[in-house]
């Protein structure tokens, strides 16, 4: 059974830091690996989505890499902004629809 | 462009009542369906996905259940709510076709209170 885990749990940054979010899963056969936001009481919007042949997806100030023989996958945000404060999810598509971590609070210091 | 609405965006029902939630799709033909649950504290919890009319996969056995009598319309419901079931629910959908992306976009979420 596929397993995601995100760590850290939570973040606390100041404004113009560049940082990075961690993914992992458990079973490196994958079809995609897709990033999300969320923001408090809101639905999910899709970030970057990785297909299992690329190594990495860019939007802008966000890069996304995808090893998927170690089960590791990370969002860099380059040069942080308080609008970025949300939480970040990750979510794998193997056999089954996606399996997601429970995330990745981000909180950033003006 | 494609759309997604969700109705209700909130909900306060009593314990033991029914359950009728609405996810319909604008913009786009035969997507793929999902019903997705997040509580308080817990990632999110695939409940039932719909690859066509009529057409219900679910995931986790439970009280609620699932219809697609259109093509853009998935339903959520249950005949009598537990205090459990409280929690954001949230739709989504994609599409899948030769060299797609399968890239899932979710609704804003109806926010189930049981008391």
């Amino acid at each position: 059974k596929q397993e995601v885990t995100q760590i850290p749990a939570a973040l606390s940054v100041p404004e113009g830091e560049n940082l990075v979010l961690n993914c992992s899963f458990t079973d490196s056969a994958i079809y995609n690996l897709q990033w999300f936001r969320q923001d408090p009481g809101k639905g999910l919007t899709s970030l970057l989505l990785i297909q299992s042949s690329q190594r990495e997806q860019t939007s802008g100030r966000l890069n996304a890499s995808l090893d998927k023989s170690s089960g590791r996958s990370t969002l860099y945000i380059a040069a942080s902004q308080p609008g970025d404060s949300a939480t970040y999810l990750c979510a794998v598509r193997g056999n089954t629809p996606l399996v997601f971590g429970k995330g990745t609070r981000l909180s950033v210091i003006a | 462009s494609q759309t997604i609405h969700q109705w209700p965006a909130t909900l306060v029902q009593p314990v033991g009542s029914p359950l009728s939630l609405e996810c319909t799709v604008e913009g786009t033909s035969n997507p793929n369906l999902y019903w997705y649950r997040q509580a308080a504290g817990r990632g999110l919890q695939l409940l039932f996905y719909s690859v066509g009319i009529g057409q219900i996969s679910s995931e986790v056995p439970q009280n609620l259940s699932a219809s697609r009598p259109q093509d853009r319309q998935f339903i959520l419901s249950s005949k009598k709510l537990l205090l459990s079931d409280s929690g954001f629910y949230l739709c989504a959908w994609s599409v899948t076709l030769a060299g797609s992306s399968d890239e899932q976009f979710f609704g804003p979420g109806t926010r189930l209170t049981v008391l």
